[in-house]
């Protein structure tokens, strides 16, 4: 079965940098990459996805990079806010087939 | 508007127990997962169903159980409940893009 490992596991920026989380993959077959950010309290939702057919894709300040041939694929988050502070999850699967099993997360802090 | 909630969000019991947390969808998902969140373990697959009379196991079933006896109501029972299984437990369903939409969550504490 699919085996997901993030790192790391807390990450500290100022507000302004950037932010950069790396997630890597063990089943081949994956092809379904989303992030779920999760605030204090809060339940995980969906913020970014991508499919094993692009290698990369842009929201506005996230971006998700893909690399099948290393499987493995990063959250970038440009422009750093307070508000961005949360737990982020990658998770991997086979495209609406299969059950997503979520990377261990990711702290991020941005500080004023 | 269509969503998922589970019952109850708080819940302390003693060892031994039977205990079962509730999930409701109402955007008529077929495919719907138990997660349960701990620190340092982050999310992890408990059981999930297809559809109706479909359960499967997933990472961490082991003293779980789940039941679908139709497409809204996905609940699981702990048969005997364990200091281990204090946890927050969360229901998903997943839409048609691939999305998976999470309840809020249920606080189990096992004494």
């Amino acid at each position: 079965g699919e085996n997901v490992e993030q790192h790391p596991s807390t990450l500290s920026v100022q507000e302004g940098d950037s932010a950069v989380i790396k997630c890597t993959y063990s089943d081949s077959a994956s092809n379904y990459f989303p992030w779920y950010k999760q605030e204090l309290g809060k339940r995980p939702q969906l913020i970014i996805d991508i499919r094993s057919n692009v290698g990369e894709k842009k929201d506005q300040r996230i971006a998700v990079t893909l690399n099948k041939t290393a499987k493995h694929f990063s959250l970038h988050i440009t422009e750093t806010q307070p508000e961005d502070s949360a737990v982020y999850f990658c998770a991997g699967a086979l495209y609406n087939t299969d059950k997503l099993i979520f990377g261990t997360g990711t702290r991020l802090q941005v500080f004023p | 508007d269509a969503e998922i909630t589970q019952s109850p969000r708080h819940k302390i019991t003693e060892t031994g127990r039977q205990v079962t947390l509730a999930c409701h969808q109402t955007w008529n998902h077929n495919n719907m997962f138990w997660y349960r969140q701990d620190l340092g373990h982050g999310l992890r697959l408990i059981h999930y169903s297809y559809g109706v009379h479909d359960t499967n196991k997933g990472e961490v079933s082991d003293g779980y159980s789940v039941s679908r006896s139709n497409t809204e109501d996905l609940p699981l029972t702990l048969e005997s409940a364990a200091s281990s299984q204090t946890s927050v437990y969360f229901c998903a369903s997943r839409g048609a893009t691939g999305e998976l939409f999470f309840g809020e969550g249920s606080r189990l504490t096992v004494l």
